[in-house]
């Protein structure tokens, strides 16, 4: 099975700027999550995503949003860039929702903001 | 919400010795605690995982305890080899019906396992 695949894996955005990162899960994923990782704070969870519907989001402005297709393809958005949200994307897919759902990342989006 | 602690943040060992790894976590309701590591440059990958019905698991050189009264977890590497050398991560995630399947990572351990 192909795994998570994240596109694009590089890119430079000027602050004010706007990005959309792109996630495509395992086949058969329904559930996909987001994740920003930096090196002062670690993983933090932006938001979750399961049959289109977006189930949990985490502490992130309003600034940072996403979707969830029906082919549960997913893709997040962050519009007025700061140079704070340079970071690495990671979007990470699993079977069903719920706890105890082993999740699988993919290889993140990198994202420099200048 | 959910908050983890891990601990050391960084951690340096000789080959063929053993690391442990600790990690915290506040909410009780907390029931499925995995393990990443994430070589530098790629994706972080699922080593081992724990629920919270169970008090140990081991796989191969790699094994996890959780006490669930303390609320810590920990993993342990014995015979380490320089290919162990990577950050790991610990995680605790919870999911009430359908609220989701939301994961807490703690801060990272960088461990270096010296030739």
């Amino acid at each position: 099975k192909a795994g998570v695949t994240q596109t694009p894996r590089y890119l430079i955005k000027t602050r004010g700027q706007q990005v959309t990162l792109s996630c495509s899960p395992i086949s058969g994923h329904r559930s996909v999550s987001w994740y920003q990782q930096t090196p002062g704070q670690g993983l933090q969870f932006l938001f979750e995503y399961f049959s289109e519907t977006q189930r949990n989001k985490g502490n992130f402005p309003g600034r940072f949003s996403g979707r969830q297709f029906s082919n549960s393809r997913s893709e997040m958005n962050v519009s007025t860039l700061e140079l704070g949200d340079s970071a690495l994307y990671l979007c990470a897919s699993s079977l069903e929702q719920g706890s105890g759902n082993t999740i699988y990342f993919g290889e993140g989006s990198w994202l420099t903001v200048v | 919400g959910e908050n983890v602690e891990q601990h050391p943040s960084t951690l340096s060992v000789q080959e063929g010795d053993s690391a442990v790894i600790k990690c915290t976590y506040s909410d009780s309701a907390s029931n499925y605690f995995p393990w990443y590591k994430q070589e530098l440059g790629k994706r972080p990958q699922l080593i081992i995982d724990i629920r919270s019905n169970v008090g140990e698991k081991k796989d191969q050189r790699i094994a996890v305890t959780l006490n669930k009264t303390a609320k810590h977890f920990s993993l342990h590497i014995t015979e380490t080899q320089p290919e162990d050398s990577a950050v790991y991560f610990c995680a605790a995630s919870r999911g009430i019906g359908n609220t989701g399947n939301q994961f807490y990572f703690g801060t990272g351990t960088s461990l270096t396992v010296i030739p």
